[in-house]
């Protein structure tokens, strides 16, 4: 399966941008880069994701590198409501062509300073 | 639009009793599945179903069951509960596979003692 890398923690300000990094080096052309978070004791919530071109929302910018191989969540304007487990995800079919699971890591745990 | 609904929220389970965990869905999605997530880690997958009367094992299914007679519905059987089960369960639907997003629920809180 293909795996992401993330930074376990950052920290960053209310009301400036936040860049969450995401490096996945091998994925594969038909893996969709999908982004969600978790906010305490609750059940993820989806934020974005996209294929290969860059995705807005009214969440979120999603920047994917030309050659795949990393991503970028964008955040342009955090508030302390965005304080959160941000998990990068590829969504990818399992190998006996049924459905996928969204497999997921630790994630980065976004912490927002007032 | 309900999404997708948990019950119960909150339960405590003595070693060696059973229980089912309830998922429902209301939007007609067709997959559908479950993950356990322990303290400060990521989901894993228990099990996954593509749709009514197709179910199948995710990462770490040993200990559960689960059966999926109706589209909107998806329960968990935990047969002769066990501490190693005391986790947060997670319950989520999509309409597709990769190209579209996930829905979650609220969670489950298992304790067992």
């Amino acid at each position: 399966d293909a795996k992401t890398t993330q930074p376990n923690s950052m920290e960053s300000n209310e009301e400036e941008p936040v860049h969450l990094p995401c490096n996945h080096s091998t994925i594969s052309g038909t893996d969709y880069i999908h982004w969600y978070r978790q906010l305490p004791s609750q059940g993820p919530e989806y934020v974005i994701h996209g294929l290969t071109s860059n995705v807005n929302n009214r969440m979120a910018s999603l920047a994917i590198a030309e050659d795949r191989k990393s991503s970028t969540l964008i955040l342009h304007r955090a508030t302390l409501r965005d304080a959160a487990v941000y998990y990068c995800i590829l969504r990818t079919r399992d190998s006996g062509g049924g459905a996928d699971g969204l497999t997921f890591g630790k994630g980065t745990h976004l912490i927002i300073q007032p | 639009n309900a999404g997708v609904t948990q019950t119960p929220k909150f339960r405590i389970l003595k070693i060696g009793q059973s229980m089912t965990l309830q998922c429902t869905q209301d939007m007609n999605h067709n997959y559908m599945y479950w993950y356990r997530q322990d303290p400060g880690m990521g989901l894993k997958l228990i099990y996954y179903s593509v749709g009514a009367g197709i179910t199948d094992k995710g990462e770490v299914p040993n200990g559960y069951n689960v059966s999926r007679s109706t589209t909107e519905d998806f329960p968990l059987r935990l047969e002769l509960a066990a501490p190693s089960q005391t986790s947060v369960y997670f319950c989520a639907s999509s309409y597709s596979t990769a190209a579209t997003e996930a829905f979650f629920g609220q969670g489950t809180r298992l304790t067992v003692v």
